[in-house]
């Protein structure tokens, strides 16, 4: 089975401009949560839906959108970027929001110039 | 609010011993639940045990297991038998506890650990 997939694996963006980033959870897990982890720091929430809905946000600016789609499959949206938004950006899907485990993809590099 | 410290911000070992990585917790939640995940240079984090709050026993799982004091709210993983494979950061997390609670993990800032052959 595939793992957690995420698109595309590395970007470079300029200041002001938008990005979109993909997930696509493991088979039949429900719950897609995204991460932030700027180099030499821990992973920081971001977002968590479940059943395409929003049930948990970070503490991060409204430049930062995300949806969930019917097939669970997930898209973080930042917009306005600046060069501190460059991090590496992870999804974690589970199969249910109280799961012990959360399985983690590649991640996103975004690079913002 | 969670927090989680990791004092450790490198850490060596020698091939087949034994190293243990600290890890202290703060939050107010009854409940919660401890993890800890590998993260190797592919920047994919990598689930390791988990030790829930009212668990009684010490996680175990292979050659890991968790070091749980719930009193001194810590939370160390010990890793026996240290491979090669093994270098690679190392991350403590929490998440509250209680069904239908929503998924955030608080993570601390890792421990590199180099396993030196």
């Amino acid at each position: 089975d595939a793992g957690v997939t995420q698109s595309p694996t590395h970007l470079i963006k300029t200041r002001g401009q938008h990005v979109t980033l993909r997930c696509s959870p493991i088979s039949g897990h429900k719950s897609v949560s995204w991460y932030q982890q700027v180099l030499g720091q821990g992973p920081q929430f971001i977002f968590q839906y479940y059943e395409k809905e929003e049930r948990g946000r970070g503490n991060f600016p409204d430049r930062f959108s995300a949806r969930q789609f019917p097939n669970y499959s997930s898209e973080l949206n930042v917009n306005a970027l600046l060069l501190g938004d460059s991090a590496l950006y992870l999804c974690a899907s589970s199969l249910y929001d109280w799961n012990t485990e959360a399985f983690f993809g590649q991640g996103t590099r975004l690079t913002v110039v | 609010a969670q927090k989680i410290t990791q004092t450790q911000p490198g850490m060596f070992v020698q091939e087949k011993e034994a190293v243990t990585l600290d890890c202290t917790y703060d939050t107010s939640d009854p409940s919660y639940g401890l993890f800890w995940y590998k993260q190797p240079s592919s920047g994919e984090m990598i689930f390791l045990i988990y030790q829930g709050s009212y668990d009684q026993q010490n996680a175990t799982e292979g050659r890991y297991s968790l070091n749980f004091q719930k009193a001194r709210k810590s939370a160390n993983l010990v890793i026996s038998a240290s491979q090669l494979g093994d270098s690679a950061m190392y991350f403590c997390a929490m998440r509250p506890g209680g069904g239908g609670s929503n998924y955030k993990l608080t993570f601390g800032k890792g421990t590199l650990l180099t396993v030196n052959p």
